[in-house]
């Protein structure tokens, strides 16, 4: 069965430094992979995903992630944070039914 | 990409009642499933609601807590029978649309059920 690992429960950055959350997965195939994001109070909203080709993947609010299948990893960066980038980040992996398994999830404080 | 509404957005009851929670899309779906985010938690997928016959649970989850409907393509309802506080989480509906060639899933706003 697929399941998803993001390691790191707490990450705290400043504003305007840069962010990487790590996502590792376990899957027999070819993966298709999400990151998405939750604000306080709201639902999820989709950053980005992986089907195929291109590794490096570019999402919304400038966030981009890449695929490394040697490592089973596909991590979320963004090259400078804004305060607006609180929030809590989850990481998924889609079965062959559809089914989404998520990561325990990041939750990220940008400090001033 | 589809537009889901939930309803009711948040919700405080009493225990032992049961609460139904709406689903509907903007657009005819393939797929809706509903998903429990207990408090301080990940997502975690509830069943897949199945339009004209019976959802189909995950381990841990069953018919009597919570039944599930599908009457079309576009509207979905589950229900938490005989609350308890350990119930309260927020209860995400998730669609993947007809016809689309990725398996991308769109998620509504959640329900935020606080059992008391």
């Amino acid at each position: 069965a697929q399941s998803v690992t993001q390691p790191d429960i707490h990450i705290t950055v400043s504003e305007g430094a840069s962010l990487e959350l790590r996502c590792n997965y376990s899957y027999g195939a070819t993966p298709y992979l999400f990151w998405y994001v939750q604000s306080p109070g709201q639902g999820l909203q989709l950053l980005l995903k992986y089907f195929s080709g291109d590794t490096l993947v570019q999402g919304i609010k400038g966030f981009e992630a890449e695929f490394k299948r040697s490592q089973s990893s596909f991590n979320l960066r963004k090259p400078s944070v804004h305060w607006s980038d609180a929030a809590e980040y989850f990481c998924a992996v889609v079965s062959n039914d559809y089914k989404l398994s998520f990561g325990a999830g990041t939750t990220v404080t940008v400090r001033a | 990409s589809a537009v889901i509404s939930q309803k009711p957005s948040r919700d405080i009851c009493q225990r032992g009642t049961s609460l139904t929670i709406q689903c509907q899309v903007d657009s005819q779906v393939t797929m809706m499933f509903w998903y429990r985010q207990q408090p301080g938690q990940s997502l975690t997928l509830i069943a897949t609601a199945n339009q004209g016959s019976e959802a189909t649970y995950e381990s841990g989850f069953v018919i009597d807590k919570f039944p599930i409907s599908r009457p079309n393509l576009t509207f979905s309802t589950l229900t938490v029978s005989n609350m308890s506080p350990e119930d309260s989480s927020i209860y995400l509906c998730s669609v993947k649309e007809t016809n689309k060639q990725n398996t991308e899933a769109f998620f509504g706003q959640g329900t935020r059920l606080t059992v008391v």
